[in-house]
């Protein structure tokens, strides 16, 4: 079974500039999820999609940072304007039951 | 966010020896305990899922809960060089949302 797929797997942008990461989901897992992960920090959820409805993006910094995941799948997560406090890993995760699957993260520099 | 509290670490061990990792968390009515491991550089990996109190054993890895004191931990016994990466315990309070601790970072001494 295909594990979560994400790209890239790394970014470098100037603050101010814009992003965009990709995620596909372990198949048939209908829950996923964003995470932001700063060095040295465990992973903190950004948002959390069930099917293509968005559950809960309470975490989601909403003036720099969108999600959508349109036809239930695949999702995308975009940062616009990104600030240098944005470096961080970004994983995708699915879920299976009450566990979650992560997929390889994108590193993102901004400098 | 719940908190999920970790031993700070870092924690060095010989090999064959037990490393013992240790995770308190804030929400009384979480349902869910996890174990990721982190190696340098990669994703996080699940390695036990424990949701009933007492001990669960996986090969050489042994989750032990304890709802009452909001205490999980992580045993592993014959620590081998390949185990020496960073441990995260992560809390379900009911929502499938997870909290994660920073992390317990763990070397394996050959």
């Amino acid at each position: 079974e295909a594990g979560v797929a994400q790209s890239p797997r790394y970014k470098i942008i100037e603050k101010r500039q814009s992003v965009a990461f990709w995620c596909n989901p372990i198949s048939g897992h209908a829950t996923l999820y964003w995470y932001q992960q700063i060095l040295g920090q465990g992973p903190k959820l950004l948002i959390q999609f069930q099917n293509n409805g968005v559950v809960d993006d309470s975490q989601l910094p909403k003036d720099r940072f969108s999600a959508e995941r349109l036809k239930g799948v695949d999702s995308t997560l975009k940062i616009q304007p990104a600030k240098l406090e944005d470096s961080a890993v970004y994983l995708c995760a699915s879920r299976q039951g009450p566990e979650q699957y992560f997929g390889p993260g994108t590193r993102l520099t901004v400098t | 966010q719940k908190e999920v509290e970790q031993n700070s670490g870092p924690l060095s061990v010989p090999e064959g020896a037990i490393a013992s990792l240790n995770c308190t968390y804030s929400d009384r009515g979480s349902q869910s305990f996890f174990w990721y491991r982190q190696y340098s550089g990669k994703s996080p990996e699940l390695i036990m899922s424990i949701y009933s109190n007492g001990d669960k054993e996986d090969g050489r890895f042994t989750a032990q809960l304890n709802k009452a004191s909001q205490y999980v931990s992580l045993l592993i016994r014959d620590s081998q060089p390949s185990d020496s990466a960073t441990y995260l315990c992560a809390v379900d309070g009911g929502d499938y949302k997870l909290s994660f601790g920073a992390g317990t970072t763990v070397t394996v001494r050959a």
